[in-house]
């Protein structure tokens, strides 16, 4: 079974720029989250899907992130313009619906704003 | 008052003792518990689960819920150097909202 993809793996950008993260769940997994992980804190939930619908989105700085994810498989997060405080490691995970099911997650997104 | 609450440690035990991590949370209605392990430039991954009060017990991992008192831990016994890690808690309240804690980070000197 092929885990959840993320890309890019690495990204440096300078203030104000935009960037856009990738992320393909585990086929058949109907919830997809993003969490920000920042050095020495544990993930933040900013945004879950259901399908694709958005199920929490609010603690999503939505002045500046926004996140879709299309026909409810491939999500696709952005963060425009970026901010110093945004460098941390974005993490994508999928699960099956359910309260005991597991969430899978990607390899993670590693962004540095210079 | 954070939702989930954990000591950041480091927690620092000798190899084959015993770890003992905690967790309370603030959401009386979780449904659901998870403990992550999560390596140093790694992403989390999933250890236990427990969603009854008691013990839940997994190899040399057990997991003891107390709903009443909001409350989750992990044992670790006979602690490897290569149980060296962050251990992140979780929990799934309603409409599988997953939220963490900070992590508690584990070191075992050999």
């Amino acid at each position: 079974e092929a885990g959840v993809a993320q890309s890019p793996r690495y990204k440096i950008i300078e203030k104000r720029q935009s960037v856009a993260f990738w992320c393909n769940p585990i086929s058949g997994h109907a919830t997809l989250y993003w969490y920000q992980q920042i050095l020495g804190q544990g993930p933040k939930l900013l945004i879950q899907f259901q399908n694709n619908g958005v199920v929490d989105d609010s603690q999503l700085p939505k002045d500046r992130f926004s996140a879709e994810r299309l026909k409810g498989v491939d999500s696709t997060l952005k963060i425009q313009p970026a901010k110093l405080e945004d460098s941390a490691v974005y993490l994508c995970a999928s699960s099956l619906a359910g309260q005991g099911a597991e969430a899978f997650f990607g390899q993670g997104t590693r962004l540095t704003v210079v | 008052q954070k939702e989930v609450e954990q000591n950041s440690g480091p927690l620092s035990v000798p190899e084959g003792a015993i770890a003992s991590l905690n967790c309370t949370y603030s959401d009386r209605g979780s449904q659901s518990f998870f403990w992550y392990r999560q390596y140093s430039g790694k992403s989390p991954e999933l250890i236990m689960f427990i969603y009854s009060n008691g013990d839940k017990e997994d190899g040399r991992f057990t997991a003891q819920l107390n709903k009443a008192s909001q409350y989750v831990s992990l044992l670790i016994r006979d602690s490897q150097p290569s149980d060296s890690a962050t251990y992140l808690c979780a929990f799934k309240a309603a409409g599988n909202k997953l939220t963490f804690g900070g992590g508690t980070r584990v070191l075992v000197k050999p």
